[in-house]
C-alpha cells in the first residue's frame, strides 16, 4: 500500500489561508469518508486535528477545515497564526486488511 | 485525563527482540480499538497494527508480517507489540494511539524509540 501523496512544504503569512492537499486512490481516500489529519510539533506527538474528512474534534480551532473530492482530500487552515508552524498528515482507511495510510508528510511555515 | 504512556524502547541488535508496552489510564481502555504508529528519524508516520476492543481482530502493514505480534491485556489496561526479528528499517519512535473512530487516532502517547543497530 503506497503513501498517500501531499507537498513536501507550504508557506503562508500570518492572517493567511493555506491549503494541504493529500492525493491517495480509489481504494483509500475515493472509497471512504474516513480521512483525518494531524499536526505535529517538533519532538511532539500528532495531535488530531480532522476527522471523517471535515469534522473537527473539540477544542480544535475553527480555523482548520477539510474537505475532499474524488481521490483528494485537502486541509485548510485560514487567519495562520505562529503557532500552526508544524506538520501535517493525512491519513485514509484503505480497507479492513491493508487498514490506514498515512500522506508523507507537509511541512508548514509561517513567513 | 485521558493518557497513554509507551514504555520498552531501546537499543537492540539486527536480529533481535523487544517488547513494548504502552499503558492507558483516564478512559474505558477495553472499549477501544487500539494501534501501534511508528515514525523512522526524520521521516513520516507509518501505520504498524491495529487490535480490536476485544483482541480478536488484528491486523498488520505488509512490511511487519510475521515479525510483530500486537496484543492487550484489559485487566491491566495495557497494549502491547512484540517485535522479533528486527532490522535497521524497523529503527523508529512507536507511538500507541487509541481509535476514536475507524480511522482517527486520539490521543497518541508520546512514543518510545527503538533503535536497530549493531
Amino acid at each position: 500500500q503506497s503513501a498517500l501523496t501531499q507537498p513536501a512544504s507550504v508557506s503562508g503569512s500570518p492572517g493567511q489561508s493555506i491549503t494541504i492537499s493529500c492525493t491517495g486512490t480509489s481504494s483509500d481516500v475515493g472509497s471512504y469518508n474516513l480521512v483525518s489529519w494531524y499536526q505535529q510539533h517538533p519532538g511532539k506527538a500528532p495531535k488530531l486535528m480532522i476527522y471523517e474528512v471535515s469534522k473537527r474534534p473539540s477544542g480544535v480551532s475553527n480555523r482548520f477545515s477539510g474537505s475532499k473530492s474524488g481521490n483528494t482530500a485537502s486541509l485548510t487552515i485560514s487567519g495562520l497564526q505562529a503557532e500552526d508552524e508544524a506538520d501535517y498528515y493525512c491519513c485514509s482507511y484503505a480497507g479492513s486488511s491493508i487498514s490506514w495510510v498515512f500522506g508523507g508528510g507537509t511541512k508548514l511555515t509561517v513567513l | 485525563e485521558v493518557q497513554l504512556v509507551e514504555s520498552g524502547g531501546g537499543l537492540v541488535q539486527p536480529g533481535g527482540s523487544l517488547r513494548l508496552s504502552c499503558a492507558a489510564s483516564g478512559f474505558t481502555f477495553s472499549s477501544y480499538e487500539m494501534n501501534w504508529v511508528r515514525q523512522a528519524p526524520g521521516k513520516g508516520l507509518e501505520w504498524v497494527s491495529y487490535i480490536s476492543s476485544s483482541g480478536s481482530t488484528i491486523y498488520y502493514a505488509d512490511s511487519v508480517k510475521g515479525r510483530f505480534t500486537i496484543s492487550r491485556d484489559n485487566a491491566k489496561n495495557s497494549l502491547y507489540l512484540q517485535m522479533n526479528s528486527l532490522r535497521a528499517e524497523d529503527t523508529a519512535v512507536y507511538y500507541c494511539a487509541r481509535e476514536r473512530g475507524v480511522g482517527w487516532f486520539d490521543p497518541w502517547g508520546q512514543g518510545t524509540l527503538v533503535t536497530v543497530s549493531s
